[in-house]
């Protein structure tokens, strides 16, 4: 079946760096995104990986391994405004978007 | 001005009333989305279509239809409401011409059925 698997909850401490996890078993792979969604708010698209490697932007940074089944969103310089819930999201090739349940981050002064 | 709009952004309704969520996007894509969201649990795709002759069922269509009237919009029914029906509802659109498959969310609407 299809299962993508994130962490529930972490806590992190302004300024600091966060690393959030995801593994992912699919039928079919067409890439990986990772959306923010802060309470009660529509998600937003942070990134896109298809290639193995790690992508830059900004203070986010996104890493996939293929052959792993495993991403990861690292999060640099964290500020309060950070505190969100963050999504994993695979493209199976199959025209849908298979969605983890997401992580809520909590970041404390 | 919001790309993709929803309305109503709240509702308050009772079991067994029939009701509707509207969609309207300006961004020109074609392919359009409705998901449910519940705590804890992962966005769940109720319907999609990727134009407006396409319409397609996803994981949980089961008590809900759809009427997509044009390019830019995209309508959600609930034929007859029922508390496990309360949620927060996302409409959103993608254009995978333009290189991936990246979609975009309107400001979601919370429906609690009484």
């Amino acid at each position: 079946g299809q299962n993508i698997d994130q962490p529930t909850e972490m806590t992190a401490t302004e300024g600091a760096i966060v690393q959030i996890n995801c593994t992912y078993q699919t039928s079919g792979f067409n890439g990986l995104f990772w959306y923010q969604q802060h309470a009660g708010e529509a998600p937003t698209f942070l990134s896109y990986n298809v290639l193995d490697g790690l992508e830059e932007k900004g203070r986010f940074s996104s890493f996939l391994s293929r052959s792993k089944g495993y991403s990861y969103l690292l999060l640099k310089e964290l500020q309060m405004k950070d505190s969100a819930s963050y999504l994993c999201a695979v493209d199976d090739s199959n025209y849908q978007l298979i969605w983890g349940a997401g992580t809520k981050l909590i970041i404390k002064p | 001005d919001a790309d993709v709009t929803q309305t109503p952004r709240n509702r308050i309704t009772k079991t067994g009333k029939r009701i509707m969520l509207e969609c309207s996007q300006t961004k020109g894509h074609d392919r359009m989305y409705w998901y449910r969201q519940d705590p804890g649990l992962g966005l769940r795709l109720i319907y999609y279509s990727f134009d407006v002759k396409d319409i397609n069922k996803g994981e949980i269509s089961d008590g809900y239809s759809v009427s997509r009237q044009a390019q830019a919009k995209f309508s959600l029914s609930l034929e007859s409401a029922i508390p496990n029906q309360t949620a927060l509802y996302f409409c959103a659109t993608s254009d995978p011409p333009q290189g991936t498959d990246t979609q975009y969310f309107g400001p979601g609407t919370r429906l609690t059925v009484l």
